[in-house]
This record gives C-alpha cells, structure tokens and sequence, in this order.
C-alpha cells in the first residue's frame, strides 16, 4: 500500500518555541493531506484539512495561527505548532489521499509532541 | 457522515476469530464502511472497506447487513499482534474521515 512519512516522530521542546512536523506521501501524489491530534487514551481528532496549493481548512476550535499548515507540493505538507505550551502537547497524526477518486486515506506514524 | 456505535472493549483468545461489531443505522446510500486499526502510539492502519457487498482481503473480513446498517469486521485467527484499537468509519469517498472512540481488541494467550 501507499506510505506516509512522517517526521520527526518524537520531540521534546520548551515552552514558546515553534516546531515543525513534516508529512510526505512517498509513492503518490496527495491532493489533500489531513492533520490529527490524540490525546492520550481518546481518539483521534480532526484539527485541519490542506489542499495542495491552497489554505488550510481548519475545525471549529483549532486555532489557525497557532497551528500552521502548508501544502506547498503534492507530496509535503508540514504542521507547525507556534509558540507551543504544555497544553500542546499531544500525539499529531497525519494523513494523506491521492488524487480525487480515490478512497482510502494512508496515515503517518504520528508524532510525539512534549513542551515542557 | 454517519455517525457509528462500537463496543469500548473486547477480548479474543489467541488463534480465535476475532467479531468486531460497528453499528451505523442512519449510514445513507453512498456512504462507505472502513475499518481501520491503530497499535499502541502508531499511526492508524487501513484494514478493508465496503460499500455493500461483503470483502475479504489478506486482514480481514467485512460483513455488511443487508439493510447496511451494521457490519462485522472478522479477524480470522487473531494473534496477539492484532491486539490494538479498531475503528469503524463511514463516510462518503472523498471527505475526510472522523473517529470516534473505536473498540479496544485484546487478543490474550
């Protein structure tokens, strides 16, 4: 099956920093590339969607400019989390589709974000 | 998409197959059954889906009720590797795909 990069898979930064977290589809082309966050022991929650070459979409209560998202090539799509603080810290998840018409979503192996 | 309703925990003895049950009465016509499963701090992973019909596939088989408001996601012999978080989503093809809290499969020895 197709396979998501994501990277780094762990980091540990200190409160107001910003850190950048990568997602690369490796064997296709993802048009739309999506951006989780889980909480420990909860499911997954959506936070935003990227198109590539376009805006973001955010959810109802992510906050745009904190989380950063760029789609800049249909194979990278990178999150930064800006000015992190503890409450930030979570596992973020991304995912990626090919092109329209197809309908399986391929995730990343997450990250480990820690502001301490 | 619809919304689904799945047990919070199961236990499977090794070597058994493993019935996951996922209900989803207001799925509509064009909306498809996934299953995905997500080990412990990894990434979910794709298991199968289906539209109507039933599929089977190298993991897993799906098993869709006529009326299509229920399904059955069937590990045949489940291993203790299989032990993780399964979750049934339905959404139309191209929208982006919601969680909800999903069934956590022990597979004991």
């Amino acid at each position: 099956g197709a396979v998501v990069s994501q990277h780094p898979s762990r980091v540990i930064c200190k409160s107001g920093t910003s850190v950048k977290i990568e997602c690369r589809s490796l064997d296709f082309q993802a048009t739309t590339m999506f951006w989780y966050r889980q909480f420990p022991k909860q499911s997954l929650m959506l936070m935003a969607t990227s198109n590539e070459g376009s805006k973001a979409t955010y959810e109802q209560g992510v906050e745009k400019d904190k989380f950063l998202i760029n789609h800049a090539s249909l194979t990278l799509s990178t999150l930064t989390v800006t000015s992190a603080h503890p409450e930030d810290s979570s596992f973020y998840i991304c995912s990626a589709r090919e092109q329209a018409g197809n309908e399986k979503l391929f995730f990343g192996s997450g990250t480990q974000l820690s502001v301490l | 998409d619809a919304k689904t309703t799945q047990p919070p925990s199961m236990d499977c003895a090794e070597g058994r197959a493993a019935n996951l049950p996922c209900n989803h009465s207001t799925i509509s016509g064009n909306e498809y059954v996934y299953w995905y499963r997500q080990i412990h701090s990894q990434g979910p992973q794709y298991i199968i889906h289906g539209l109507k019909n039933n599929e089977t596939n190298e993991m897993a088989s799906l098993i869709i009720t006529e009326d299509r408001k229920s399904s059955t996601l069937i590990l045949p012999h489940a291993t203790l590797r299989d032990t993780a978080v399964y979750y049934c989503i339905v959404r139309v093809g191209n929208n982006d795909m919601r969680f909800g809290a999903g069934t956590r499969l022990t597979v004991k020895p």
